[in-house]
């Protein structure tokens, strides 16, 4: 079975620019978390979304936004992008969206802002 | 802010040594996860313990929760070279996200 995806898999970006990352999840998982690590650091959240619905939001700034397909699949946006949001992007999927359920990362990717 | 804080930051031990990792963490909490992160890849998920349970196993792991005390440790027995890695705790509290802490750097030399 093919576990969580993550496209692209490193990504340049320049100061004020946008940026859309892309998730699947495993089959059959409903929910979706991101996180971004920088480096050096452990992984911070920042959304959840479980059958479409954002269950819950880290402390980030607006510039970021996600959302969640009918497949399940997810999107990160960010936009005006900043120096400090250079970092690696994890997806995280799990069967639901309640307590004591562990979580399946993608590989990430590797988000360069110059 | 970060939940947990992993002790030691760095460990480099000899092949088949044990290693020892230790997590603390500020406030209450529904479970414990550990996760290991290679050269900065994904995570992958070792171990989950709730917080009604005090110990638990898995192969060549061992962890322990101690709610009173709000730490949790990770025992690598007969470690590997292959078990060199970053290592992380992560601890849920019911609002569907996990926090993590700033982990444990393993390096297991041959």
């Amino acid at each position: 079975d093919a576990g969580v995806t993550q496209s692209p898999t490193h990504l340049i970006k320049t100061r004020g620019q946008h940026v859309t990352l892309r998730c699947s999840p495993i089959s059959g998982h409903k929910s979706v978390s991101w996180y971004q690590q920088v480096l050096g650091q452990g992984p911070q959240f920042i959304f959840q979304y479980y059958e479409k619905e954002e269950r819950g939001r880290g402390n980030f700034p607006d510039r970021f936004s996600a959302r969640q397909f009918p497949n399940y699949s997810s999107e990160l946006n960010v936009n005006a992008l900043l120096l400090g949001d250079s970092a690696l992007y994890l997806c995280a999927s799990s069967l639901t969206s309640g307590r004591a359920y562990e979580q399946f990362f993608g590989p990430g990717t590797r988000l360069t802002v110059l | 802010s970060q939940q947990g804080e992993e002790d030691p930051q760095a460990l480099s031990i000899q092949e088949g040594e044990n290693a020892t990792m230790n997590c603390s963490y500020k406030t209450s909490i529904n479970n414990l996860q550990w996760y290991r992160q290679n050269s900065g890849r994904g995570l992958v998920h070792l171990i989950l313990i709730r917080s009604n349970e005090r110990e638990k196993h898995s192969g060549r792991l061992r962890v322990t929760l101690d709610t009173s005390k709000k730490s949790s440790s990770l025992l690598i027995t007969a470690s590997r070279a292959a078990d060199t890695a970053s290592y992380f705790c992560a601890t849920e509290r019911g609002d569907y996200k996990l926090s993590f802490g700033a982990g444990t750097t393993v390096t297991v030399r041959a």
